[in-house]
């Protein structure tokens, strides 16, 4: 099945931007959906379809994808950024279609 | 704006099967154009896809679940529900309904769920 790889933590300080990666076998090729997970919360979608961001999300949040890495960027870090990301494809070619990475914990110093 | 919530047993004993429902409101499962989904996360872990289903009840499942798992649909109380049978530790997590999007052949899940810890010990 498709793997989802990325980095366990990233750390920024408030103000500056964060960029979070999703690393995948020719991950350009497919759509990667962003969720943001604070502790004792359910998850949030973020970014979807690369880089749209549905209703609600804030414009520093955004998103690219191309070659083997997608990247989440945050710009401006707020405290309340402070969160668990994971990245997500629906790998539709694939008898386990369903993928997340990891997750990365991001620390807002 | 939609809202789901899941409710069910908070303790099932190994062996025997878990079960929960998602409770849809402020829209209609039977409305069509989504379909309707349930991922779990393992304590301190990561997510894991279990399955969907659409209102007409065709479903499709995470392969390494899909001889456990059961999903179905009750549109008259605009709720989806969950079947996990013979369930051991291993199946201890935070479960979330989610409902899905799609476009052009990719799938992605907003929105969830609250979540709701189901333990699996005797």
């Amino acid at each position: 099945s498709y793997v989802l790889t990325q980095p366990p933590s990233v750390s920024v300080a408030p103000g500056q931007t964060a960029r979070i990666t999703c690393g995948g076998n020719n991950i350009g090729s497919k759509s990667v959906h962003w969720y943001q997970q604070k502790p004792g919360q359910a998850p949030v979608l973020v970014v979807y379809d690369d880089s749209d961001r549905p209703s609600g999300i804030p414009e520093r949040f955004s998103g690219s994808n191309s070659g083997n890495t997608a990247t989440l960027t945050i710009s401006r870090v707020e405290a309340g950024d402070e969160a668990d990301y994971y990245c997500q494809v629906w790998d539709s070619s694939s008898d386990h279609p369903g993928v997340f990475g990891g997750g990365t914990k991001l620390t807002v110093l | 704006q939609v809202q789901l919530q899941e409710s069910g047993p908070g303790l099932v004993k190994p062996s025997q099967t878990l079960s929960l429902t998602c409770t849809v409101s402020g829209g209609s499962i039977s409305s069509g154009g989504y379909y309707w989904s349930w991922i779990r996360q393992h304590p301190g872990k990561g997510l894991e896809w279990i399955g969907y289903i659409y209102y007409s009840g065709s479903t499709y499942y995470n392969p390494s679940l899909k001889s456990r798992v059961t999903i179905s649909v009750d549109t008259s109380k605009n709720q989806f529900s969950l079947k996990l049978s013979s369930v051991t530790a291993a199946d201890t997590a935070v479960y979330y309904c989610a409902r899905v999007g799609a476009v052009a052949g990719t799938v992605w899940f907003d929105p969830w769920g609250q979540g709701t810890l189901v333990t699996v010990s005797s």
